[in-house]
């Protein structure tokens, strides 16, 4: 059973425009989220996280949201850059040393120039 | 400083053969989790080592094996490999235990043929 869904596989999106993936989490034990973003032949790299008791959380043009009571969390681009597409994954942690990352799927952004 | 380094990059081995993959990490990290990472299930978590001692582990068969060495490098085995194993096998490395502050490895593409 998926603890972690990202429903979109694929999005498009316009330079300059707004880019928003979603995730929803079933867990209510996760209190840690993190966006990691992944180029082909690469490792994922660190973007973004929130703590569960903050709803926003904000670095330079990347916005992380969260909404406890619906368990879903999205990633605000805002202007996205077409260096901007690859795919992002979302990961939530249960907290404790005896957890880990669970990750979903990835959602893979295309911005187009 | 130097990043996660996974070797080798690339590997092609037949069905039922066995596999052994390396993680070197940042240095002074002491723990090192190795994930799974296919088109249809995204990153899935296999296994954590901290201080060379197996911490954490996810719902993966026995074929799949780890170790961590007194210099905190860690290696993954598969034995008796099957085609589905098929994937790209992800390390990261953290200062501390538990899936926090996790930097990545490049990986290893491993096909079974």
């Amino acid at each position: 059973d998926q603890q972690v869904k990202q429903n979109s596989p694929s999005l498009s999106v316009q330079e300059g425009r707004i880019s928003i993936l979603n995730c929803d989490y079933t867990n209510s034990m996760f209190d840690y989220f993190l966006w990691y973003k992944k180029y082909p032949a690469e490792g994922p790299t660190f973007l973004i996280s929130i703590s569960s008791i903050k709803d926003k959380n904000e670095d330079g043009r990347f916005t992380v949201f969260l909404n406890k009571s619906a368990k879903h969390l999205s990633l605000h681009i805002v202007p996205s850059q077409p260096g901007d597409s690859a795919v992002y994954f979302c990961a939530a942690h249960a907290g404790g040393s005896q957890g880990n990352l669970i990750f979903g799927k990835g959602t893979k952004l295309s911005v187009k120039p | 400083k130097a990043g996660v380094t996974q070797t080798p990059r690339y590997l092609i081995k037949t069905r039922g053969q066995q596999v052994t993959l390396s993680c070197s990490p940042i240095s002074g990290h002491r723990s090192v989790s190795w994930y799974q990472q296919t088109p249809g299930q995204g990153l899935q978590f296999l296994f954590e080592y901290f201080s060379e001692t197996q911490r954490n582990k996810g719902n993966f068969p026995g074929r799949f094996s780890g170790r961590q060495f007194s210099n905190s490098r860690s290696e993954m085995n598969v034995s008796t490999l099957e085609l589905g194993d098929s994937a790209l096998y992800l390390c990261a490395s953290s200062s501390t235990l538990g899936g926090y502050g996790y930097t990545f490895g490049s990986g290893t593409r491993l096909t079974v043929v």
